[in-house]
């Protein structure tokens, strides 16, 4: 079957840097997205790897190696409003979204 | 704003009643999807339309039925529902039916079934 692991949650510190793990088996592999999901809200784009290797977008970065069958999104200078879920999708073979359940991240003070 | 709306926001609904879900799109995309996103668990695709004609249907039980009368529009209909099916029902469009393009998700109508 398809897999896509990921922490369920995570607490972290204003200020400070966070990453968040993705573990994927999947039949075929096409992409990888990272959504951002505030409470009640759409989930948002991030970013979206296809290549291996770190892809850096301000404060949030993106890491895809596809020999692991892993990714993670580091996330520095943490704010209040980082607070958020945030899900890993694996596009597959069939050019499928094989979703996470998603990395609940809580910032504190 | 993510150019993707839905209505309601929040519905609150027996399990008797015939309601509704509606989402539009403004930004000229072709492919639309419904989604089910329940807690601590990974979005369940339902269905998917490209170009106004279903693609896929995700073994969704037939009390939901889905309508696309446009490239713009997307319906769930929603009849004789179960306390199970509560939920965040969420829309969202992309420019082509290609899993590698990024999808645009709309803010999500929370359901509860009495």
């Amino acid at each position: 079957g398809q897999n896509i692991d990921q922490p369920t949650e995570m607490t972290a510190t204003e200020g400070a840097i966070v990453q968040i793990n993705c573990t994927y088996q999947t039949s075929g592999f096409n992409g990888l997205f990272w959504y951002q999901q505030h409470a009640g809200e759409a989930p948002t784009f991030l970013s979206y790897n296809v290549l291996d290797g770190l892809e850096e977008k301000g404060r949030f970065s993106s890491f895809l190696s596809r020999s692991k069958g892993y990714s993670y999104l580091l996330l520095k200078e943490l704010q209040m409003k980082d607070s958020a879920s945030y899900l890993c999708a694996v596009v597959d073979s069939n050019y499928q979204l094989i979703w996470g359940a998603g990395t609940k991240l809580i910032i504190k003070p | 704003e993510t150019g993707v709306t839905q209505t309601p926001r929040h519905l609150v609904m027996g399990m008797t009643n015939k309601k509704s879900l509606k989402c539009e799109q403004h930004l000229g995309h072709n492919a639309m999807y419904w989604y089910k996103q329940s807690a601590k668990k990974p979005l369940e695709l339902m269905f998917v339309y490209s170009l106004e004609e279903r693609v896929e249907n995700n073994s969704v039980p037939s009390r939901f039925s889905p309508e696309c009368p446009n490239s713009s529009h997307l319906f769930l209909h929603l009849h004789t529902l179960q306390p199970e099916d509560s939920a965040l029902y969420l829309c969202a469009s992309s420019q082509a039916l290609d899993g590698t393009d990024t999808q645009y998700f709309g803010p999500g109508t929370r359901l509860t079934v009495l």
